[in-house]
Order: structure tokens, then sequence, then C-alpha cells
């Protein structure tokens, strides 16, 4: 099946730094990649969607400006969470369309210090 | 409108049971029912996927049944194993518009026991 890979799987940084997450579909183009934000035992939330040579989407209540996202291929989306705050500690998960099916990446533990 | 509903939030069974996780729809727009299943510290996986043109889906030991009718469809799955155990999410989308986003139930964690 397709594959996306996610990138780096797990982060430390120091509160106000920003941290880079890369998402690559690998054997697929992708025109629109999402990016979710998951909570420890609850669901994934959208945070975003990501449509490649275009701005992306944010969805209310998310900050575009702390959350930065940037689909400048057709397999590859990033993710810049800026002037990181331990409140940003989460699970971030991205996901690429091939067809009709979604595929996730491994995900990425974002944890501020 | 845009809310799936999914029960129950957890489910414990024993090593050849059959766990039922069930899920409610509200928007008669949404064309893609897919189940993922998620262990910790990693990305959900397709697991089994179905359309409202037909009523139930099979593939190995997991079954979708879907009542269109009802805006309801639910994961069966055969002769449960350990590895089974993991939490399942199931999921709604328009293929055609809202970008093809998915919109995620609450997840129901899914313990096997030997």
């Amino acid at each position: 099946g397709a594959v996306v890979s996610q990138h780096p799987s797990r982060v430390i940084c120091k509160s106000g730094t920003s941290v880079k997450i890369e998402c690559r579909s690998l054997d697929f183009q992708a025109t629109t990649m999402f990016w979710y934000r998951q909570f420890p035992k609850k669901s994934l939330m959208l945070m975003a969607t990501s449509n490649e040579g275009s701005k992306a989407t944010y969805e209310q209540g998310v900050e575009k400006d702390k959350f930065l996202i940037n689909h400048a291929s057709l397999t590859l989306s990033t993710l810049t969470v800026t002037s990181a705050h331990p409140e940003d500690s989460s699970f971030y998960i991205c996901s690429a369309r091939g067809g009709i099916q979604a595929f996730f990446g491994q995900g990425t533990r974002l944890t501020v210090v | 409108q845009q809310q799936v509903k999914q029960s129950p939030q957890s489910l414990i069974v024993q090593k050849g049971g059959i766990p039922i996780i069930n899920c409610a729809y509200e928007n008669t727009a949404f064309d893609y029912f897919p189940w993922y299943q998620q262990f910790p510290g990693k990305g959900p996986a397709l697991l089994i996927a179905i359309r409202p043109d037909v009523s139930e889906k099979k593939e190995g030991r997991f079954t979708i049944s879907f009542n269109k009718s009802a805006k309801q469809f639910s994961l069966h799955i055969m002769d449960s194993q350990p590895g089974d155990s993991a939490t399942y999410f199931c999921a709604a989308s328009m293929l055609e518009t809202s970008g093809s986003r998915l919109t995620f139930g609450e997840g129901t964690q899914l313990t096997v026991n030997p």
C-alpha cells in the first residue's frame, strides 16, 4: 500500500524555539495533505488542510501564525511549530490521500520543555 | 452535522470473542466510511472501508455493517486476538467535496485478553 513518511518521530525542544515536522508521500503524489493533533486517549483533531502550491486552510481555533504549513511539492508538506510552548506538546500526525484512501504518517511526539 | 458518534469508549473481550464497535452520523452527504486501527505511539492504519451502496463488507476477520436509513455503521472483529488490542476509530468523509477531509469518531480502546 501507499506509504506516508513522517519525520521526526520524536522531538524535544526548548520553550520559545521552533520545530519543523516533515510529511512525505513516498510512492504517490498528494495534492492535499492533512495535519492532525492528538491528545492522549483522544481522537484526531484536524488542524489544517495543506494544498500544494497554495495556502493552507486552517480549522477554527488553530493559529496559522503558530502552526506554519508549507506544501511546496506534490510529495512534501511541512508543519512548523513556531515559538513552541509546553502546551504545544502533543502527538502530531499527517495524512495524505492516495485515491480515495487516506494514509497516515507514523506521527511525531513533540515535547516542549 | 459533521459529527460522528462512536461507542463504546472502551471494550474488553476474551480471545476468540467478537467485539462490535458502533458509529452513527448525521450528515447524509457522507459517502465514504473507513475504520482505522491505531497502536500507541503510531499513526492510524486503514483497516477496512465501505461506501453507502453496500450493506456489508468483509475483509479477513473484519466486517463492516452499514445501515444507510439509520445512518449507522459498525465494525465486527471475528475471532479476536490479543494482537488486535488497539484503539479503533471510525470516520466519514465526502469524497468529492471538503477536500475529502475525514471526520473521526471519538475512538474505542479495545482490549483482547488471552
